[in-house]
């Protein structure tokens, strides 16, 4: 299993400019997440989603959008990229039964925005 | 509103020596308390996790101490070896299924840096 994998693993951005980070998971899980993080932080949430077709805002949603239209797949859509969302964006899985289960992390994305 | 409070910002220790990072929370409805370590230029992995019902739960050199009453929770690296030196996250969790995700509230971290 490969696990999380995020593309790209570094971005630079234009202001104005849109990209969509990738994200895939191989382990069937149920539950999908979108982190950001910046330095002295911690990590924040910015969407999730508990299964095709289902997804939420996080703590730190403005933005940004997201999908899900498959189990494996969760990408994060940026439209009109600020200097505010410089960051390193993580993806994460959990399998999500009736309690909470271990979040799997993905390598990151490293975004800069000039 | 900060929900999980963490520190020290940062620890140096001696190889062999005792890490102690602490954190604090607000919410008592949390009831899931993992603890993450991240390396540089990687992503978080679980390291250990506990529930309130127990006090303490050990993982060979790692000790996580709970105290719910105070509402904190400690993470206690035993032996402390070079090979420690990461940015350690606590967080915590509702057991919020039939309304979300199980989302995680994470600490600000901690950086240790283990000396030879």
């Amino acid at each position: 299993n490969a696990g999380v994998t995020q593309t790209p693993k570094f971005r630079i951005l234009k202001i104005g400019q849109s990209m969509t980070l990738q994200c895939t998971q191989d382990m069937n899980h149920n539950y999908m997440y979108w982190y950001r993080q910046d330095p002295g932080m911690g990590l924040k949430l910015i969407y999730y989603s508990v299964g095709a077709g289902i997804t939420d805002k996080g703590e730190v949603p403005n933005g940004y959008n997201v999908s899900r239209s498959t189990t494996e797949d969760f990408p994060l859509r940026l439209e009109l990229a600020a200097p505010s969302q410089t960051s390193v964006y993580f993806c994460a899985s959990s399998l999500g039964l009736e309690s909470p289960t271990e979040q799997f992390f993905g390598p990151g994305t490293r975004l800069t925005v000039l | 509103q900060q929900q999980v409070k963490q520190s020290p910002q940062s620890l140096i220790v001696q190889k062999g020596g005792i890490s102690i990072i602490n954190c604090a929370y607000e919410n008592t409805a949390f009831d899931y308390f993992p603890w993450y370590q991240q390396f540089p230029g990687k992503g978080p992995a679980l390291l250990i996790a506990i529930r309130p019902d127990v006090s303490e739960k050990k993982e060979g050199r790692f000790t996580i101490s709970f105290n719910k009453s105070a509402k904190q929770f400690s993470l206690h690296i035993m032996d402390s070896q070079p090979g420690d030196s990461a940015t350690y996250f606590c967080a915590a969790s509702k057991d919020s299924r039939g309304a979300g995700s199980y989302q995680l509230t994470f600490g600000k971290g901690t950086k240790l840096s283990v000396i030879p």
